[in-house]
């Protein structure tokens, strides 16, 4: 079992609907959940981090986390063209541990 | 704030070279974490740096080091180089506050891209 697991998609999305990645961990002890978006060629951004259980919201971007069920999810909103890229989840178990990434999940927009 | 630098960003080398690569971390930020993303292995964590001290280790052979300076800038050394090494290597830089939460979110750089022929 992958320590960090996405379904690699593509996922397709209309343009304006509501985009839904979804992740699980294995580790119970995780702490830190953040999701990040890679665009082809480049380096990972980070677009959302999440400690407690619930959602955090910013703009667009909506974080969920259920540690019960070791699930992590994100909601992107009204998407558009430029969100289409690849959504890596990652999880720590403390700010001493190494961040585990998954393998992503690729996204695509369709207009 | 400037944000994470490496260099260079693109290099070409023949098997059995070996190859350093540098990372600068954003402005005081004193962790720097070095991954390796190919297309078939995603993202695979090689080693963090904190303090000058190697604090985590990923499962790449000995060929892989690094060390980091009393700056916080880092290099990577890859010895003996496969063709198999050929990737993108990334570094990525935090503050690693001991307490959460926050502080170990990691901020990457663009990436140095590594052709092994």
């Amino acid at each position: 079992q992958k320590e960090v697991e996405q379904n690699s998609g593509p996922l397709s999305v209309p343009e304006g609907a509501i985009a839904s990645l979804n992740c699980t961990y294995s580790d119970r002890g995780s702490q830190s959940f953040f999701w990040y978006r890679q665009y082809s060629g480049k380096s990972p951004e980070l677009i959302m981090f999440i400690y407690s259980n619930g959602d955090k919201e910013d703009g667009r971007f909506t974080a969920q986390l259920n540690k019960a069920s070791q699930y992590v999810s994100l909601l992107i909103r009204d998407s558009q063209p430029s969100d289409s890229a690849t959504y890596l989840c990652a999880v720590s178990r403390s700010s001493a541990s190494k961040i585990i990434f998954g393998s992503g999940t690729r996204l695509s927009i369709r207009p | 704030k400037a944000g994470v630098t490496q260099t260079p960003r693109y290099l070409i080398k023949t098997r059995g070279q070996q190859v350093t690569l540098s990372c600068s971390p954003i402005s005081g930020h004193r962790s720097v974490s070095w991954y390796q993303q190919t297309p078939g292995q995603g993202l695979q964590f090689l080693f963090e740096y904190f303090s000058e001290t190697q604090r985590n280790k990923g499962n790449f052979p000995g060929r892989f080091s690094g060390r980091q300076f009393s700056n916080s800038r880092s290099e990577m050394n890859v010895s003996t180089l496969e063709l198999g090494d050929s990737a993108l290597y990334l570094c990525a830089s935090s503050l690693r506050r001991k307490a959460l939460p926050g502080g170990n979110e990691q901020f990457f750089g663009p990436g140095t891209r590594l052709t092994v022929l």
